[in-house]
């Protein structure tokens, strides 16, 4: 199956930092990247969608000057937290959807995640 | 609003051992169902899915009926191994307004296999 990869897998800073997470597709084109957080004993919990090119759909309650989302290429996206505080602290997530050749890939595939730990 | 209910865990089994994990939705409309699994230190994986009531899923041995009148997504799987420990979601996906489909996932279920 198609390949998603994360990079930090895990990062500590200090409270007031920004810190910015990649997400990239390794062997398709990801049209469409989602990224999630999870909570401890939680499930997954859809922040933003976002298409290649397109400003960022945010869920409910999800502040997108907080979590600045960018899918400039095929290939890459970013999830910036900025200022970060403790309660930013968890465990996100991405996905990514898009075609690969001439194929539609309708299947979302996940990427490992990311720990981020706020001071 | 859509949402998914999955057993607690963490269920701890036997190798050779039956499993089922339980998950019940709540949905408008007819959503898409699946099971993933996560694997220490991976990402999740899509392990099967059905699209429309009466479907069965079925995967590296794990089952699961799609059952619109109970509203429920049952894993199962006849004899676990030690390799099947790991976390695993039950989620729906439904299309919103025409939109790109979202995921909603329950809570996921640790299952330890000991041999």
């Amino acid at each position: 199956g198609a390949v998603v990869s994360q990079h930090p897998s895990w990062v500590i800073c200090k409270s007031g930092t920004s810190v910015k997470i990649e997400c990239r597709s390794l062997d398709f084109q990801a049209t469409t990247m989602f990224w999630y957080r999870q909570f401890p004993k939680q499930s997954l919990m859809l922040m933003a969608t976002s298409n290649e090119g397109s400003k960022a759909t945010y869920e409910q309650g999800v502040e997108k000057d907080k979590f600045l989302i960018n899918h400039a290429s095929l290939t890459l996206s970013t999830l910036t937290v900025t200022s970060a505080h403790p309660e930013d602290s968890s465990f996100y997530i991405c996905s990514a959807r898009g075609t690969s050749g001439r194929a539609s890939i309708n299947e979302q595939f996940f990427g490992p995640g990311t720990r981020l730990t706020v001071l | 609003g859509n949402s998914v209910t999955q057993m607690e865990g963490p269920v701890t089994l036997s190798e050779e051992a039956f499993l089922t994990i339980n998950c019940t939705y709540t949905a408008t409309g007819y959503p898409s169902l699946f099971w993933y699994v996560q694997y220490p230190g991976e990402g999740l994986q899509l392990l099967l899915k059905a699209t429309k009531a009466d479907d069965k899923g079925s995967n590296k041995g794990f089952e699961a009926t799609y059952r619109k009148e109970t509203t429920s997504f049952h894993l199962e799987k006849g004899s676990v191994q030690v390799s099947d420990s790991a976390v695993y979601f039950c989620a729906l996906s439904s299309p919103i307004g025409g939109a790109t489909n979202k995921l909603i996932f329950g809570t996921g279920t640790l299952l330890a296999v000991q041999p």
